[in-house]
């Protein structure tokens, strides 16, 4: 089964780019990778999702190498409503049974 | 509008009660999950169901039950079996395939006394 391994924290400034990479060694061939934002006492909303090489939209991009065994969400001059945790998914389970499990996330801080 | 509707937003119980917390989506999405989220931990699965009057456990169902009757409603009950319930809970739904986007409630904070 896919696991995810993200960090547990990171810091920054207003105007940096961000970068958060998350390792899934175990990717099926059939699964996409999919990044989630939450803030606190919220739901978790989609940021984007991409299967390989870049994929990108208004809010992040997501880069995929070939070997898809890690994906790095990028997020171009981060401001302080940024901060929040990032939660790189992979879908987990039998073909027909699979659930999205999220794992720890990673807890971004924008200062300014 | 169309989403996934939670309630109520905040809940209080005494120990040893049962307790049921609604999930209800108009957009027609066939699969949908309970998570329950710690303070300052990720979300953890309880159950999820991909299809009407099916659905399995995740990785935490000790304590909980679910059902799933008709497409658009996923209720969730905390059992007295459930040893600390006092939880965030949420609820989501995604169109069926494990590679779709996944829409969440706004949550129910539960509270057992």
């Amino acid at each position: 089964l896919a696991k995810t391994t993200q960090p547990i924290s990171m810091d920054s400034y207003e105007g940096q780019e961000v970068n958060i990479t998350c390792s899934h060694n175990n990717i099926a061939t059939n699964d996409y990778i999919t990044w989630y934002q939450q803030f606190p006492s919220q739901g978790p909303r989609f940021i984007i999702q991409g299967y390989k090489t870049k994929v990108t939209n208004e809010v992040a991009s997501l880069f995929i190498p070939a070997d898809r065994k890690s994906s790095t969400l990028s997020l171009p001059r981060v401001s302080l409503s940024d901060t929040a945790v990032y939660y790189c998914l992979v879908a987990q389970g039998d073909t027909g049974r699979r659930a999205l499990t999220f794992g720890s996330g990673t807890r971004l801080q924008v200062q300014p | 509008d169309g989403g996934i509707t939670q309630s109520p937003k905040y809940l209080f119980r005494k120990e040893g009660q049962n307790v049921t917390l609604s999930c209800e989506q108009n957009l027609n999405h066939d699969a949908m999950y309970w998570y329950r989220q710690d303070p300052g931990q990720g979300l953890r699965l309880i159950y999820y169901s991909q299809i009407v009057n099916d659905f399995q456990k995740g990785d935490i169902a000790e304590g909980y039950s679910v059902s799933r009757e008709k497409k658009e409603s996923f209720p969730l009950t905390v059992t007295s079996a459930q040893k600390n319930p006092t939880a965030f809970y949420l609820c989501a739904s995604s169109n069926a395939g494990e590679n779709t986007e996944a829409f969440f409630g706004q949550g129910t904070r539960l509270t057992v006394v």
